[in-house]
């Protein structure tokens, strides 16, 4: 099974709430990714853990703030996010560092 | 760091037809992947390919790794594949990071 599961599928908040983004494998992954992609662009990094720990956070403002409270699971926590946030946030999972990359179908944010 | 670079940008084909879609990456990589990005976003992986040939159906990549470009083929195309195809290369030194390239959108008319 190559699968990451993403949740929600679709997002609408304002710029005062505060939100969560879920993705899930039960691949035995040891790495699991965020991504961000605008309309019309390729996916940019955000972040990555390895064994449940940050090891990658590409400058990303802190209204951003991941969690990886298990080898299963990663979180997106969101607050006070701008409308420039608005975009496709996709997960992925590794077996490790330079391994395939498997994504998730992705959860599509809009900030009003 | 690394830089990707994809071509065409656009395609437009007939059903049946053929194509070749072509990746440059400006240093050696330990990840090289091709992905097929749906309608709805969905990133679908097509090949995990940093060295070699590899094919699977209508569909066979070929990367030329101390060459620095890697070639995904389409046969016999079909409107289902249409989309956008993104290559994107894992460095030697940070190979978790995936470098996207800007992407080939691909139109297949009936």
């Amino acid at each position: 099974d190559t699968e990451v599961t993403q949740t929600p599928k679709h997002l609408v908040m304002g710029m005062t709430n505060k939100k969560s983004l879920k993705c899930e494998q039960h691949m035995g992954h040891r790495a699991m990714y965020w991504y961000k992609q605008k309309a019309k662009k390729p996916p940019e990094l955000m972040f990555v853990y390895s064994y449940e720990k940050l090891s990658i956070n590409e400058s990303v403002p802190s209204r951003f703030s991941p969690e990886c409270p298990n080898s299963s699971l990663l979180n997106l926590h969101l607050h006070a996010l701008q409308p420039e946030d608005s975009a496709l946030y996709l997960c992925a999972s590794s077996v490790w560092r330079e391994e395939e990359q498997f994504f998730g179908p992705g959860t599509r944010l809009t900030v009003l | 760091g690394i830089q990707v670079e994809q071509s065409p940008p656009d395609l437009i084909l007939q059903e049946g037809a053929n194509s070749t879609l072509r990746c440059n990456f400006s240093d050696s990589v330990n990840n090289l992947q091709w992905f097929h990005q749906n309608p709805w976003g969905q990133l679908i992986n097509l090949f995990y390919i940093p060295s070699g040939t590899k094919q699977n159906g209508r569909l066979s990549a070929t990367t030329v790794a101390t060459e620095r470009y890697s070639l995904l083929y389409i046969s016999s195309s079909q409107t289902t594949d249409s989309g956008v195809y993104f290559c994107a290369v894992g460095g030697m030194d940070s190979s978790y990071k995936l470098i996207f390239g800007s992407g080939t959108r691909l139109l297949v008319r009936p």
